[in-house]
């Protein structure tokens, strides 16, 4: 079945500094890959998502490029700050014609002043 | 837009107890899913509407869980009786139709004694 696969946490980083935070997954067809973001006692936001291979989704300063080659989608971010603090979650729906979603287990991210 | 709502935010209850959460989606959203994430962990789907019909409910324990979209529009998710390992998030999300981005509530955190 589709899995998702997302470096163990927590991370913890200064403020301005690069994040980078790797995802590869498993899965037939053509999946789209998105990356969520769960602030503390919050639901799931969409942060970027990407539908086939070499796009590369942004927002809020993140980017992520889906690599059907290496069947990566590592998320990336210039300079954190930090109010991004949160649980971040990699995830791929339709690998298998299935629009359901399947999740990372989610990287922490602490960024200090 | 509002977004997705659930209630209760939080529920503790004892063991073999009746619980339900309720979710009212987005306007408009036919498609409707509800998910347990477990502590530390990605969340899991349990069951997902297509307006009122439930076309996925897979990994839904049906001895002890049901779900109910009576309308196509709230749900409700019922566990009984509640066992020990039950203690989760309960997500609800809804996204306008089976191959959009999925809108995510707040979550109903499930403890139980």
């Amino acid at each position: 079945g589709d899995s998702v696969t997302q470096m163990e946490g927590p991370v913890t980083l200064s403020e301005e500094a690069f994040l980078t935070i790797n995802c590869t997954y498993t899965a037939t067809g053509y999946p789209s890959l998105f990356w969520y973001v769960q602030y503390p006692g919050e639901g799931l936001q969409l942060l970027l998502k990407a539908t086939k291979a070499d796009d590369k989704g942004s927002n809020k300063g993140f980017e992520a490029t889906y690599r059907k080659e290496t069947t990566s989608f590592h998320l990336e971010k210039g300079s954190v700050q930090v109010s991004d603090s949160a649980v971040y979650f990699c995830a791929l729906s339709g690998g298998a014609g299935s629009y359901q979603l399947t999740f990372g287990k989610g990287t922490k991210l602490s960024v200090i002043p | 837009e509002a977004g997705v709502v659930q209630s209760p935010r939080y529920k503790i209850i004892e063991k073999k107890q009746p619980v339900a959460f309720w979710c009212n989606p987005i306007s408009g959203h036919n498609t409707l899913y509800w998910y347990r994430q477990n502590l530390g962990q990605g969340p899991e789907l349990l069951i997902r509407y297509e307006n009122e019909e439930a076309v996925d409910d897979s990994q839904l324990p049906k001895d002890r869980f049901s779900a109910e979209r009576l309308k196509g529009v709230d749900s409700t998710l019922k566990i009984q009786p509640a066992e020990l390992g039950d203690s989760a998030v309960y997500l609800c999300a809804s996204s306008l139709s089976g191959n959009q981005p999925q809108h995510f509530g707040d979550g109903t955190r499930l403890s139980i004694l």
